[in-house]
């Protein structure tokens, strides 16, 4: 079945990148997001990929796609404390959002 | 900007006790959703529902869940006889046009819900 796998944590220095991965296993995923959630407040959709492209940049976000092996970036370059958050990976199928069990990042000063 | 709402924030109850989880999704759309999150699990999906039925529809979504859209404004989610098991953070969401993937599914702020 579909099934979508990340880390649970990751610590990063204060102005380095971070890069959280995660892996999938539905090949038939049009789409594949990143959600954050801060502490308290739900999930907010950070972006997305088409499966058919490699690469996104928005702003400070860099989302790179390899299909052939099903594994999905994120890098949050200059990362600040306000990037602390737990960061989901989700692949999208028909109508539904298929999570994983999130990242949670920690930010050092 | 527009978001969508949930209350109560926590609910408590009973084990075999009935709640209901209200959502006010975002005014002009036309799809909703409502996931699940047990401690420390995934995000995972129960049900969509558009024109007033269900479109799709998790295996965790059993006779015990059921969904409504009483008015124009909520959407609820029923659990008849709550279990120890139905313990989560519930998440409503809603999103506009067609419902393609593309379109983004707002997220409210979440239900805990906590049976004893």
């Amino acid at each position: 079945g579909e099934d979508v796998e990340q880390s649970l944590f990751l610590s990063v220095r204060e102005g380095d990148s971070s890069v959280i991965n995660c892996t999938y296993t539905d090949s038939s995923s049009t789409y594949l997001y990143w959600y954050k959630q801060e502490p308290g407040a739900g999930l907010q959709l950070l972006t997305y990929i088409f499966s058919n492209m490699d690469m996104k940049q928005d702003q400070r976000l860099t989302v790179l796609l390899n299909k052939k092996d099903k594994h999905l970036s994120l890098r949050i370059a200059d990362t600040q404390t306000g990037d602390s958050a737990i960061y989901f990976c989700a692949e999208g199928s028909d109508d539904k959002i298929i999570f994983g069990k999130g990242t949670r990042l920690h930010i050092l000063p | 900007e527009p978001e969508v709402t949930q209350t109560p924030s926590h609910q408590v109850t009973q084990m075999g006790q009935e709640v209901i989880l209200r959502c006010v999704p975002i005014s002009n759309h036309l799809y909703f959703y409502w996931y699940r999150q047990i401690l420390g699990q995934k995000v995972e999906f129960l049900v969509s529902f558009y024109n007033n039925e269900i479109s799709e529809k998790s295996e965790i979504f059993d006779d015990q869940f059921s969904v409504e859209r009483p008015d124009g404004s909520n959407f609820t989610l029923k659990i008849r006889s709550t279990k120890l098991e139905d313990s989560a953070m519930y998440f409503c969401a809603s999103s506009d046009s067609t419902g393609q993937v593309t379109d983004t599914q707002y997220f409210g702020p979440g239900t805990r819900l906590t049976v004893l």
